[in-house]
């Protein structure tokens, strides 16, 4: 069964940093790009990040580029987010997604708050 | 920055047809995919590749874009279709970026 599962998120202050990772299992991890979506409580889908399957390549949202790195390890089969700097307005569930955002977990909360 | 936009929401009586569109500028020259998000739940992919649809997906649900807008057609749609639906594409500059358009209520009653 194709599987991503996220993890890492937590309540933190302001200016404070956050890792998240996304376990995959059920498919050929380093074959496909992955992709980090957020959903700000109420609001809609904001893509955040993206990174080819060989991890090369990475791309960011404005409102992220030079806080957020995204980066994986194939051998372990794991996506990763590190957040630096974070804000208030960085409140959100944060999901991964693979391929074409075909495949989704269920999310893991960040709350950027004092 | 680019956006795609969609309209905030359609309402339809159980049976009817529901439509959703959505507006790019660089919707001529990239594929258009649509996502379907319950409450308090993952989205789950519908359309991709503009009109293609995955494996599970019920054939009620299709997609077609023409220019600049993309348009997802639910025919006969279901109270278990009420959900939020979102476009999403890339633009054409070559940055790769994502954007996801602002989502469309769809309901069903």
């Amino acid at each position: 069964e194709v599987q991503l599962v996220e993890s890492g998120g937590d309540l933190v202050q302001p200016g404070g940093s956050l890792r998240l990772s996304c376990a995959a299992s059920g498919f050929t991890f380093s074959s496909y790009a992955m992709t980090w979506v957020r959903q700000a409580p109420e609001k809609g889908l904001e893509w955040v990040s993206a990174i080819t399957g060989t991890g090369n390549n990475t791309y960011y949202a404005d409102s992220v580029k030079g806080r957020f790195t995204i980066s994986r390890d194939n051998s372990k089969n794991t996506l990763f987010l590190q957040m630096s700097s974070l804000r208030v307005e960085d409140t959100a569930v944060y999901y991964c997604a693979g391929g074409i955002l075909d495949v989704w977990g269920k999310g893991t909360t960040v709350t950027v708050s004092s | 920055s680019y956006e795609l936009t969609q309209p905030p929401s359609v309402s339809v009586s159980p049976g009817q047809t529901a439509r959703i569109t959505c507006s790019g500028d660089a919707l001529p020259k990239k594929y258009a995919y649509w996502y379907q998000q319950k409450s308090g739940q993952a989205p789950v992919l519908v359309i991709y590749d503009d009109s293609k649809r995955p494996s599970g997906i019920p054939e009620r649900f299709s997609g077609s874009s023409s220019g600049t807008m993309a348009t997802l057609t639910i025919n006969g749609a279901q109270v278990g279709d009420e959900a939020d639906y979102y476009c999403y594409s890339t633009d054409s500059s070559g940055n790769h970026r994502g954007v996801f358009g602002a989502g469309t209520r769809v309901t069903v009653l």
